[in-house]
């Protein structure tokens, strides 16, 4: 009954790899997102999908590609891995976009490269 | 472009007494300012919101915050403190003029000590 999920909840892989991380919703949302934390504990948004259109793409680099094959999930896959994006990402979602409507957040995957 | 600054990295506050969370927040139309909690290795949890009307805003957990718009501070608060209240505290602000974008604070650490 978790209301996000995101898998895997750990990801360790080499330098160089291509890794993907699944994000579902059965909260009805309209709207994901995708978040980076760092070892400081820092959080920036990193993509948003509404209605399976992106809607904020924000200074990423383009090894980041995130996929909505519908409402209900929103992927990220990441290539040519490198060191600093060891991490911890977070998957969120809410109601529309652009309202006051508070994001549901997952429980995070945690990235390290080796 | 809109930002949020949390200038306390950790507040320590006993069991029993009252706790203040500081946020100031910069933003060029109404904000939208809302808490989040995160606990160890958890993804973070909505606590509350101030989006329009009464100042004083109430939450989840015992928790409210106070808007103050002359101040642009929006400091979370608790009358009593629990030790299950120590976790990570992130204020965030999103602009009222349609923005998608959340943007946090770089988050405070609340240790509660009975």
């Amino acid at each position: 009954d978790t209301a996000v999920s995101q898998t895997p909840k750990y990801l360790v892989t080499q330098m160089g790899n291509d890794k993907s991380i699944k994000c579902e919703q059965n909260l009805g949302h309209d709207t994901m997102y995708w978040y980076k934390q760092d070892s400081k504990k820092f959080l920036k948004i990193m993509f948003s999908y509404n209605n399976k259109e992106l809607i904020i793409n924000e200074t990423v680099p383009n090894r980041f590609s995130p996929k909505s094959p519908d409402k209900a999930h929103l992927n990220l896959h990441i290539n040519s891995l490198e060191l600093g994006d060891s991490a911890v990402y977070f998957c969120a979602s809410s109601l529309l976009a652009g309202r006051d409507n508070e994001q549901f957040f997952g429980p995070g995957t945690r990235l390290t490269v080796l | 472009a809109q930002s949020v600054a949390q200038p306390e990295d950790q507040v320590n506050v006993a069991e029993g007494n009252p706790l203040t969370v500081k946020c100031t927040y910069s933003v060029s139309g109404n904000p939208y300012l809302f808490w989040y909690v995160q606990y160890p290795n958890r993804g973070l949890q909505f606590l509350l919101k101030y989006i329009t009307g009464d100042n004083l805003v109430k939450g989840s957990y015992g928790f409210e915050a106070e808007f103050n718009k002359s101040q642009t501070s929006f400091h979370l608060k608790k009358p009593s403190a629990l030790v299950s209240d120590s976790a990570l505290y992130f204020c965030a602000v999103r602009e009222g003029r349609g923005g998608n974008k959340l943007v946090f604070g770089a988050g405070t650490i609340l240790r509660v000590k009975s």
